[in-house]
């Protein structure tokens, strides 16, 4: 089965800090993507970062890092620095080379606290 | 370019009518999706298309729901006879050539509103 587990419901940090979302993954294909998206409360979904199961190192775009371990099937997306505009709602998903669609974890609520 | 463009933002409806939604993806992307997202949860997977051609429809979407893409351009999302549960927000997102895992480009949604 594809799944997608992300066990935080929702978070409380302070503007500044560092900040860990989790996320692990299920699958059988040996080629697959790993895609985080932000969803503010416009509803937009934000394209964030992608790591692919073969890359060797860990994505990085701007003040967003993945933190890929493969033999764990985890895929935690590390934000730093975090700003009151980083509230939002973030989901993790996943797509199978194998497969035209995202399969998507129920998502963490990040709240940045002044 | 100004990225996916989706109409109306928001629909309320009765129970039993049709509805018909529009999706403008990014004008060089050849990949159209719909997903479906209700309230507090992540999106659920409808439909894809590459140029015209839809390539996959999930078994969520009963009969009731049809989608085309003519001339591998612009996307309609069709619900006839629509049901309460059918109440949430449709994204369509669009990417582009190459490989499959380039991102996927949103956009603001429709949010359906079934009374």
């Amino acid at each position: 089965a594809q799944k997608i587990t992300q066990t935080q419901p929702g978070m409380f940090v302070q503007e500044k800090e560092a900040v860990t979302l989790d996320c692990t993954y299920d699958t059988s294909d040996p080629s697959y993507g790993l895609f985080w998206y932000k969803q503010p409360s416009s509803g937009e979904m934000i394209f964030l970062i992608y790591q692919g199961s073969y890359d060797q190192q860990n994505a990085t775009e701007g003040r967003y890092s993945l933190n890929f371990q493969k033999a764990r099937k985890s895929a935690n997306l590390v934000i730093s620095a975090s700003q009151l505009g980083d509230s939002a709602m973030y989901f993790c998903a996943m797509r199978p080379d194998s497969n035209y669609q995202l399969i998507w974890g129920a998502g963490t609520k990040l709240i940045i606290k002044p | 370019d100004t990225g996916v463009s989706q109409n109306p933002r928001h629909k309320i409806t009765k129970r039993g009518q049709n509805v018909t939604f529009r999706c403008d993806p990014i004008s060089e992307h050849n990949r159209l999706y719909w997903y479906r997202q209700t309230l507090g949860q992540g999106p659920e997977f409808l439909t894809y298309f590459q140029n015209e051609a839809q390539l996959e429809k999930s078994r969520l979407l009963s009969d009731r729901f049809s989608a085309e893409r003519p001339k591998g351009s612009f996307s309609t999302l069709e619900i006839q006879r629509t049901e309460q549960g059918d109440s949430a927000m449709y994204l369509c997102a669009s990417s582009g050539f190459g490989a499959m895992n380039t991102e996927a480009f949103f956009g603001q949604g429709t949010r359906l509103t079934v009374v």
